[in-house]
């Protein structure tokens, strides 16, 4: 089954607005990672935020993990066309650098 | 360009074909993985590798072997391919084999089984 699972499904928005997904996951972390996947391309990392942690930044994504709730959100803040993607969620339950994905969130900006 | 390439892009295999999927990268990472995309259920990890003449198992095994002769080289082959093998393959890499390490993602094969 899987570890993690974000919310909503899909989102469609205008550009400069903001997109706000969750993650919700089952059992303790090391850490938590948030990909992009353009259509029709491999993955890409956009941020990793660990256990201790309760924020973080990168330029217009913000990240927070509730390790008391086991869940996490990215807010991409004044987003553009570019962001059209899917975003997932993935954790690392042990040192071995094993991730488990969730479903991903499907985003569309429109202009 | 620093990275990771698949091979072949995309294939049409007939049921009980045997194919060998191909992973490079040239990044000198340690680790390197194997995983399927299918719609709705994510990516499932199929093998890793932590090092080169090491191999695990992951969440989807059966079916698929993997071999890690030396640090670029990570191929997948499917023995006897069935229709449920149908999906995207993705093969990634990190520097590390630590959780917190990145992985890095080639731009994926898809693979149809008839």
């Amino acid at each position: 089954s899987q570890q993690g699972e974000e919310d909503p499904q899909a989102l469609s928005i205008q550009e400069g607005e903001n997109a706000t997904m969750n993650c919700s996951y089952k059992t303790s972390i090391n850490n938590l990672q948030w990909y992009r996947q353009n259509s029709g391309r491999g993955l890409v990392h956009l941020i990793l935020i660990r256990s201790n942690e309760r924020e973080k930044h990168s330029g217009r994504l913000r990240v927070t993990l509730d390790t008391s709730k086991k869940s996490s959100s990215l807010l991409i803040t004044a987003s553009r066309a570019a962001d059209t993607a899917s975003y997932f969620c993935a954790t690392a339950m042990d040192s071995w650098g094993k991730l488990q994905f969730g479903a991903g969130t499907q985003v569309v900006v429109t202009p | 360009i620093a990275g990771i390439t698949q091979a072949p892009t995309s294939q049409i295999l007939a049921a009980g074909r045997r194919m060998t999927l191909r992973c490079t990268q040239d990044m000198r990472h340690n680790a390197m993985y194997w995983y399927r995309q299918d719609l709705g259920l994510g990516l499932r990890l199929i093998h890793y590798s932590n090092t080169a003449g090491t191999t695990g198992k992951g969440e989807v095994p059966d079916g698929y072997s993997v071999s890690r002769a030396n640090t670029d080289d990570f191929p997948l082959t499917l023995a006897s391919a069935v229709p449920s093998q149908t999906s995207v393959y993705f093969c990634a890499s990190s520097e590390g084999q630590g959780a917190g390490d990145t992985q890095y993602f080639g731009p994926g094969t898809r693979l149809t089984v008839l």
